[in-house]
């Protein structure tokens, strides 16, 4: 089946800075591929997603890239707030199995 | 309002005393699923539903059982809880031809 490995775990950075996180996935016809966050103790909700016919996507501060060829993808946000602080989790799935599997969450800490 | 709810959102028992755990949804979906959220283990599908009386296996869902009577509703059945099914469980779902999965708020359950 499907495995997503997730990289960081954890990650701070400055406000203003920018944040990667980076995704692998292992199945090459996983065809969809969401990002969501999550606040503390708050259901994960979605932010972006991608397609496998796109190879990035950009809304307002958030993007996602993917690269087919390597099998990975990243988010990428862009002058980051304190309100940015959450975990944030990746996710591929592939028509036939219409279930996404998740990668394990990075915990992204925005310093004042 | 689309929603998705769950209850209790909060449990604590003890082990062997069967427990349900219920899910509704308001918004027509087709697709529903369980997931639990462990530290470090991002969210896992316990098992999922893609319309009524059609359900099958994630990939945790040992211990755990489902059922879909109605489309809106997809309840959790623990027959015999053990202390290793303490986790916080979302319900999901998705509309048929829509990638997008709304969560519901999340149980805590601690089985003691």
């Amino acid at each position: 089946g499907e495995n997503v490995e997730q990289h960081p775990s954890t990650l701070s950075v400055q406000e203003g800075d920018s944040a990667v996180i980076k995704c692998t996935y292992s199945d090459s016809a996983s065809n969809y591929f969401p990002w969501y966050k999550q606040e503390l103790g708050k259901r994960p909700q979605l932010i972006i997603d991608i397609r496998s016919n796109v190879g990035e996507k950009k809304d307002q501060r958030i993007a996602v890239t993917l690269n087919k060829t390597a099998k990975h993808f990243s988010l990428h946000i862009t002058e980051t707030q304190p309100e940015d602080s959450a975990v944030y989790f990746c996710a591929a799935r592939y028509t036939g199995r219409r279930a996404l599997t998740f990668g394990s969450g990075t915990r992204l800490q925005v310093q004042p | 309002e689309a929603q998705v709810t769950q209850n209790p959102r909060y449990l604590i028992t003890v082990t062997g005393k069967k427990l349900t755990v219920t899910c509704s949804q308001n918004m027509n979906h087709e697709y529903m699923s369980w997931y639990r959220q462990d530290p470090g283990l991002g969210l896992r599908q316990i098992y999922y539903s893609m319309n009524v009386e059609v359900t099958d296996k994630g990939d945790v869902p040992e211990g755990y059982k489902v059922s879909r009577k109605e489309k809106r509703n997809f309840p959790l059945i623990l027959e015999s809880p053990s202390p290793n099914q303490t986790s916080l469980y979302f319900c999901a779902s998705r509309g048929s031809g829509h990638n997008e999965q709304f969560f519901g708020p999340g149980t805590r359950l601690t089985v003691l």
